[in-house]
């Protein structure tokens, strides 16, 4: 079975400075992987997907994550912090079909000022 | 907007009323799904129906009761719900219920249900 740890539940950044967001997951399987983002009050935004192909993969909003296999994680990483990245990230790992569809616990982050 | 929009956005009601949670998508998208979003636990997925036929209960109790009328609607009608259910009920679509995994969900704003 899958599994996905988010790392850190929260994640302080000042902003300007870079963003690293931590996931590790857990397949016996070549998964798909993906970044959702969460803004307060607001439903779940696909960042971007990993699906097989490069291993670095670009999204939504400057963010990337690469997919390491040797190290089963998949970060997501940003050079420059906005205000506006300040949100919930989830990691969500796959192995096919919706029943196999992992959600991680989410990682807060804050963007000062 | 997502394309997925939930009404209401706030609900609060008596652990002996009934109320229905509504989805609309006009993605064309032919599947829909509920999750359930508690403080500090992953999202739950709770029901899935593809192409209007429900393909999944993942062992919700019988006080949440689903409906999909069509592939553009999806209702979650609640009854004699308990303080523990208040939570964030996220309703999402996909192409079809194969195509999630791949292609990633939408989903809507969620209805923040508190039971008192």
């Amino acid at each position: 079975a899958q599994s996905v740890t988010q790392l850190d539940s929260h994640v302080s950044v000042s902003e300007g400075t870079p963003v690293l967001l931590r996931c590790n997951y857990s397949s016996s399987y070549s998964p798909s992987l993906f970044w959702y983002v969460q803004h307060p009050n607001k439903g779940l935004q696909l960042l971007l997907k990993y699906t097989s192909a490069a291993t670095l993969v670009k999204g939504i909003n400057g963010f990337e994550a690469e997919f390491k296999k040797s190290e089963t994680s998949f970060h997501l990483t940003k050079p420059s912090a906005h205000m506006s990245d300040a949100a919930e990230y989830f990691c969500v790992v796959s192995e096919g079909g919706y029943q196999k569809v992992t959600f991680g616990t989410g990682t807060k982050l804050q963007v000062i000022p | 907007e997502t394309g997925v929009t939930q009404t209401p956005r706030h609900l609060v009601m008596g652990m002996t009323n009934k109320k229905s949670l509504k989805c609309e998508q006009h993605l064309g998208h032919n599947a829909m799904y509920w999750y359930k979003q508690s403080a500090k636990k992953p999202l739950e997925l709770m029901f899935v129906y593809n192409f209007k036929e429900q393909t999944e209960n993942n062992s919700v109790p019988s006080r949440f009761s689903p409906e999909c009328p069509n592939s553009s609607h999806l209702f979650l009608h609640l009854h004699t719900l308990q303080p523990e259910d208040s939570a964030l009920y996220l309703c999402a679509s996909s192409q079809d219920s194969g195509a999630g995994d791949v292609y990633g969900y939408t989903f809507g704003s969620g209805t923040r249900l508190t039971v008192v």
